[in-house]
């Protein structure tokens, strides 16, 4: 068991870039989320799927942040244009019927 | 909505001493489950324990031990003859029952860093 994947785990950008974060979650694993921890606000639940479909995008700070899930193995957070603010770590996580979400290791993300 | 508060934003404690952290969440639910995250300084999240809202029972895991009061909707987290390497971010975490339309979706606290001084 792999566990959960995400890379990179260390993305260093500049202000305006395009980033885009990746997650492979637990085969088997029907839903998978999304979260980003700052200092300030602890860990937020940025978006979840079930099914590769999105369920709640609520958690959303703003369009420029927007994630997909094209098939049960796969996904992607795209932050577009990057603000310094956005300067955070960003969990990918899964889970299913059973007792708990399996995190990956994050995303340490920086934007200059 | 859904809260859970940690109001201990940083213990320290001397090895084999031991500590209880606290949380405390508010829910409209009914029926929810209740989970504690350990966060190392390597980052990842770790599972420590789910409990349903259900099942008031007291649980210990060798040197962890929980504490489940729905009366004063609490859910504290005891370490037992502390070690250095419990040295760590402890979250506490809420999530309604299991709808069908999806898994665990988790309100977390803002953590315990707990720190064990040898």
């Amino acid at each position: 068991d792999a566990g959960v994947i995400q890379s990179p785990r260390h993305e260093v950008t500049e202000m305006g870039q395009e980033v885009t974060l990746r997650c492979k979650p637990i085969s088997g694993h029907n839903s998978l989320f999304w979260y980003r921890q700052t200092m300030m606000r602890g860990l937020e639940l940025l978006i979840y799927f079930n099914n590769n479909v999105p369920i709640d995008d609520s958690g959303m700070p703003e369009d420029r942040f927007s994630a997909k899930m094209p098939n049960a193995s796969f996904s992607t957070l795209k932050i577009q244009p990057s603000e310094p603010r956005d300067s955070a770590v960003y969990f990918c996580a899964s889970g299913d019927r059973a007792e708990k979400l399996f995190f990956g290791s994050g995303t340490q993300l920086s934007v200059l | 909505a859904q809260k859970v508060t940690q109001a201990q934003t940083e213990i320290s404690v001397v090895e084999k001493e031991d500590v209880t952290l606290d949380c405390v969440y508010e829910t409209r639910d009914t029926t929810y489950y209740l989970f504690w995250y350990k966060q190392p300084p390597s980052g990842e999240l770790v599972f420590l324990i789910r409990r349903n809202s259900f099942d008031e029972q007291n649980e210990i895991s060798g040197r962890y031990s929980w504490n489940f009061q729905k009366s004063t909707s609490s859910f504290n987290f005891t370490i037992t003859a502390s070690q250095v390497v419990d040295s760590a971010v402890y979250f506490c975490a809420l999530s309604e029952a299991y709808s069908g339309a999806g898994s665990y979706q988790l309100t977390f606290g803002k953590g315990t860093k707990l720190s064990v001084i040898p």
